[in-house]
Order: C-alpha cells, then sequence, then structure tokens
C-alpha cells in the first residue's frame, strides 16, 4: 500500500493561512488523496479528498501536484479550533480501506 | 439521525476475558470499518466491511473477529483480550463511493489489565 509522508508538526497564527504538506511518491493512478484531522480526544474527522484537479470546500483546499507525487491542504484562516492532528491518507478507487500515518499535529497560536 | 454510534464508551477487561465492542449506523453506508489507536500514534484499521456478509481483514487483524450481518452494525470481538489490546477503538463508516467520506464514531477506550 503506498505510503505518505507528513511533517510531525507545525506552528500557524491565528487568522493566517495553513499549508500542510504531505508526500507520496508511490501514490497510484487510481489512489485517491483523503484529508482527516483529528481534534483531541475526539474521532477523526473527514476534511477533504480529490484525485487529480485541485478541490475547495467550505473547510478548505486541496492543491494536488501535477505528477500526484506530493498535495497540500491549505486552512485559508486558521482558528483556534482548527488545531488538531492532520492526516494525509491514500485509498484505492473502491474506497474501501484506509491506512492512516502519523499524521501533522498543528497548533494555532492566537 | 445519529450517525456512527459505538458502545460501550469504556470498558476494563481482564487477561483472557472476551467482549464484543458494538458499532451501529443509520446512514444505510455501505463500507465499515473498525481502527484501533494506541496512545500518541495514529489509527490503524484492523478490520473492514463493503457490506452486509462481506469482511476483510486490515493491517492488524491478530485477536480480532468481525462480522456483518446487517447493513447497520458491525460488531467487533476480541476473542481472548491481552494488554496489548489497550487502545481506543474507533468504528467508522461510509457511503459506497465516499462523497463525503467516512463518519467515525467517539470511540470506545478500553483498558485489559
Amino acid at each position: 500500500d503506498a505510503k505518505t509522508t507528513q511533517p510531525n508538526s507545525m506552528e500557524s497564527n491565528e487568522e493566517e493561512p495553513v499549508h500542510l504538506p504531505c508526500n507520496h511518491s508511490t501514490i497510484s493512478g487510481t489512489d485517491y488523496i483523503h484529508w482527516y484531522r483529528q481534534l483531541p480526544s475526539q474521532g477523526p474527522e473527514y476534511v477533504i479528498h480529490g484525485l487529480t484537479s485541485n478541490v475547495n470546500n467550505r473547510m478548505a483546499s486541496l492543491a494536488i501536484a501535477e505528477d500526484r507525487k506530493s498535495s497540500t491542504l491549505i486552512l485559508h484562516r486558521a482558528t483556534l479550533r482548527d488545531a488538531a492532528v492532520y492526516y494525509c491518507i491514500l485509498s484505492p478507487y473502491n474506497f474501501n480501506k484506509f491506512y492512516f500515518g502519523s499524521g501533522t499535529k498543528l497548533n494555532v497560536k492566537p | 439521525n445519529a450517525g456512527v454510534t459505538q458502545t460501550p464508551k469504556f470498558q476494563v477487561l481482564k487477561t483472557g476475558q472476551s467482549m464484543t465492542l458494538q458499532c451501529a449506523q443509520d446512514m444505510n453506508h455501505e463500507y465499515m470499518s473498525w481502527y484501533r489507536q494506541d496512545p500518541g500514534m495514529g489509527l490503524r484499521l484492523i478490520h473492514y466491511s463493503v457490506g452486509a456478509g462481506i469482511t476483510d481483514q486490515g493491517e492488524v487483524p491478530n485477536g480480532y473477529n468481525v462480522s456483518r450481518s446487517t447493513t447497520e452494525d458491525f460488531p467487533l470481538r476480541l476473542l481472548s483480550a491481552a494488554p496489548s489490546q489497550t487502545s481506543v477503538y474507533f468504528c467508522a463508516s461510509s457511503e459506497d463511493r465516499g462523497n463525503y467520506g467516512y463518519t467515525f464514531g467517539s470511540g470506545t477506550r478500553l483498558t485489559v489489565v
């Protein structure tokens, strides 16, 4: 199964944009890129996912490199509530299983 | 619409005991999965199901059994609890094409002594 590499931790200031990187150099052509986040003492929460094109939703944007070997989750204006562990995950086209890595712990400073 | 409901929220077991962690969803989702999360770690996939009657192993299936007799329920059975199974267990479900991703339950915190 293809693996992802993320920085262990990042820090951001409140109300500033945050760019969370993810490397997935062994991604296959049919793997979707998913992002989830986990707030303290809670289950993971879906953020966004995509295949080839950049994606936007109310929570975030996902920028996917042209060769698909990396992607970036963009939080446009970080809030204190965005402090969480963010996981970048690859899943096969049939979406039947995920393998979580260790994620990036995002700290947001007031 | 309750989403994904896990019971119990907390459980303490003695080594060698068996128990079933319950997971139910009311969204008519086909895909369901069980994960465990050890302290300070990411989630690891135990078992998953792509529909009633169909289950498969994830990355850490040993010591656990699952069955999927209905779309709504996906129980996880610990056959003979060991201290290494002390963890937080999460159940998740998703509709077929995953357009909105997986919905996770709030977890069951299990301690094996």
